[in-house]
């Protein structure tokens, strides 16, 4: 098993472009996640999806957009990059949420990031 | 509104001492879950550890051991007897709600030779 794979791994960008980053995970997860990680902030999450065709908004959704069209991948897009974007980015991804009728949380597997810089 | 709070921004130790990272947490949830994750100079993120609202009980693997304490909300994480290996960014999270964990800032940890 490959686990969860980022693609691309770097990626220089100028103002106003766009990308997208593709996450995939081979363990047939429901669960999927994309952070942003920048110098002293820890891990923010943008947005997720608790399952194939769902997405939900996170705590810094604002200038990107996701989908999840098929279980074992999530894409993360840029549609006019800005300097402030300039991070690193994480995909994750964890096994159903509930159990039993209740909420439990199982740990997320994360990917290899994905270095962006926006000129 | 969950909240995560890792107040060491960095520690540094030299090898063989113990050290504790710290983390306090904050939800208005009867049930929750918190986690340890490692983050290497590598970058990749690693998962330690998971413990629920309801097992208060300690936890020992290896040189690390974890200390959850409801009644101050906090749960901490201390590694015995470091090595140069243990050099990491440490994270505290905690998921309560729907599914999402929130992240602490994280605690820089070197040790040296």
């Amino acid at each position: 098993n490959a686990g969860v794979t980022q693609t691309p791994k770097f990626r220089v960008l100028k103002t106003g472009q766009s990308m997208t980053l593709l996450c995939a995970q081979d363990m047939n997860h429901e669960y999927m996640y994309w952070y942003r990680q920048d110098p002293g902030m820890g891990l923010r999450l943008i947005h997720y999806s608790v399952g194939e065709g769902t997405t939900a908004k996170g705590e810094v959704p604002d200038g990107y957009n996701v989908s999840r069209l098929k279980k074992q991948n999530f894409l993360l897009g840029l549609e006019s990059a800005a300097p402030s974007q300039t991070s690193v980015y994480f995909c994750a991804s964890s096994i159903e949420g509930l159990a039993g009728g209740d909420l439990s949380y199982n740990e997320q597997f994360f990917g290899p990031g994905t270095r962006l810089t926006v000129l | 509104a969950q909240k995560v709070t890792q107040a060491q921004t960095e520690i540094s130790v030299v090898e063989k001492e113990d050290v504790t990272l710290d983390c306090v947490y904050e939800t208005r949830d009867t049930t929750y879950y918190l986690f340890w994750y490692k983050q290497p100079p590598s970058g990749e993120l690693v998962f330690l550890i998971r413990r629920n609202s309801f097992d208060e009980q300690n936890e020992i693997s290896g040189r690390y051991s974890w200390n959850f304490q409801k009644s101050t909300s906090s749960f901490n994480f201390t590694i015995t007897a470091s090595q140069v290996v243990d050099s990491a960014v440490y994270f505290c999270a905690l998921g309560s709600g729907y599914s999402t964990l929130t992240f602490g800032k994280g605690t820089m940890l070197l040790v040296s030779p």
